[in-house]
């Protein structure tokens, strides 16, 4: 059984322009979040989807937005790309988003570098 | 604000017991978690305690959590090369939001 799949691994862009990124969760599960790490630091909280509507929102700018599809993967896009953006972005499912489990599941991540 | 703290770096030798601490802000937490991270890899969920226990224990990992005093620590116990990594605490808030820590890095000495 695939665990939580994004796409792509690794992707270097210019500022000002925009990225998508993407992330299949595990079969079955119907929420999704999305993480930003930048290196050295711990996860901070972008996003979270549950059944296609966004349940939550972090503390990031406009530029920053989601969305989950009916078959539950999601995407995350970044407009107006900031060398600040640069960060492993990471993706999480779980079955409802909420109780115990909600990040027992990541994926490995894509490391976005902007230059 | 809620805020999650951890010492960056924790040194021990191989086969004595590691002690990584936490300490967090947010008193409505529900669970909190440790995470571990090797280089190249994802996150692995490690364990979680429910906020209204105070000890669990699993395998060669015992969590304690002291609620009072917003302190979480993870005890790896017989402490081996492969658990090289970082660890980090996070806790769920009342929005299901996870706060995280920056990560205790721990090396192991032979």
């Amino acid at each position: 059984d695939a665990g939580v799949t994004q796409s792509p691994t690794h992707l270097i862009k210019t500022r000002g322009q925009h990225v998508t990124l993407r992330c299949s969760p595990i079969s079955g599960h119907k929420s999704v979040s999305w993480y930003q790490q930048v290196l050295g630091q711990g996860p901070q909280f972008i996003f979270q989807y549950y059944e296609k509507e966004e349940r939550g929102r972090g503390n990031f700018p406009d530029r920053f937005s989601a969305r989950q599809f009916p078959n539950y993967s999601s995407e995350l896009n970044v407009n107006a790309l900031l060398l600040g953006d640069s960060a492993l972005y990471l993706c999480a499912s779980s079955l409802t988003g909420t109780g115990m489990n909600t990040e027992a599941f990541f994926g490995q991540g894509t490391r976005l570098t902007v230059v | 604000g809620e805020d999650v703290e951890q010492s960056l770096f924790l040194s021990v030798r191989e086969g004595d017991s590691s002690v990584i601490n936490c300490t967090y802000t947010d008193s409505s937490s529900t669970y909190l978690y440790w995470y571990k991270q090797e280089p190249g890899a994802g996150l692995q969920l490690l364990t979680y305690i429910f906020s209204n226990m105070d000890m669990k224990q699993d395998q060669r990992l015992t969590v304690l959590l002291n609620k009072k005093d917003k302190h979480l620590s993870l005890r790896i116990a017989d402490t081996q090369t492969g658990d090289s990594a970082i660890y980090f605490c996070a806790e769920k808030n009342s929005n299901y939001q996870l706060i995280w820590g920056a990560g205790t890095k721990l090396i192991i000495k032979p």
